[in-house]
């Protein structure tokens, strides 16, 4: 198992366009995590999933945002309309239960 | 939520010296990550240390969770150990990761 994965590292789209983002976990993992961070910030919670269930989220994740974990497998985020505000990384993580998470390489997206 | 202060915010060192970088936090907490970020932005797990203290090579680090701290050693650094630091614990009450701010740290030759 080579960790978790995310797919595009890199997205840049036009103002109002929607964009997806995908994240493969740890194949055992049963836990999810989506966070943003921008420039200079640590990483901010966006949502967590147990399994295919969406457990948690952020005040941050808009009704332009939404996450999906079909059948507790890879998850994806999508964002509607994109603003440039929403230029961020965007990064995925997955834990086994309560033991540590693991983070993937990010999506970095800038919106122009 | 639970609020996380590291310091110091930056930091530059010369390759070979020691530093110590601390994290408060403002809740009980029942775990806790250290992570570096390298210039990529890959968030690199270093330790879980939910209490006491952990070795890894070059690296250690101390939780004391009564006193809401944890402590992050690095000797004899080295240019490959630039980037960022950050520990997390999970928020209050939630299994999420809350973030720090993090200490950059710059190792020069």
């Amino acid at each position: 198992d080579t960790g978790v994965s995310q797919d595009p590292r890199h997205k840049i789209t036009k103002r109002g366009q929607n964009v997806t983002f995908r994240c493969d976990p740890i194949s055992e993992h049963n836990r999810l995590y989506w966070y943003r961070q921008t420039l200079g910030q640590g990483p901010e919670f966006l949502t967590y999933f147990q399994n295919e269930a969406q457990l948690e989220k952020s005040r941050l994740l808009s009704d332009r945002f939404s996450a999906e974990r079909p059948k507790g497998s890879f998850s994806t985020l999508e964002i509607q309309r994109t603003e440039q505000g929403d230029s961020a990384m965007y990064l995925c993580a997955s834990s086994e239960g309560r033991k540590p998470a693991f983070f993937g390489q990010g999506t970095r997206l800038t919106v122009v | 939520g639970i609020q996380v202060e590291q310091s110091p915010p930056d930091l530059i060192l010369q390759e070979g010296a020691n530093s110590t970088l601390r994290c408060n936090f403002s809740d009980s907490v029942n775990n806790l990550q250290w992570f570096h970020q390298n210039p990529w932005g890959q968030l690199i797990n270093l330790f879980y240390i939910p209490s006491g203290t952990k070795q890894n090579g070059r690296l250690s680090a101390t939780t004391v969770a009564t006193e809401r701290y944890s402590l992050l050693y690095i000797s004899s650094s080295q240019t490959t150990d630039s980037g960022v630091y950050f520990c997390a614990p999970p928020d209050t009450g939630r299994r999420a990761l809350t973030f720090g701010s993090g200490t950059r740290l710059q190792v020069q030759p």
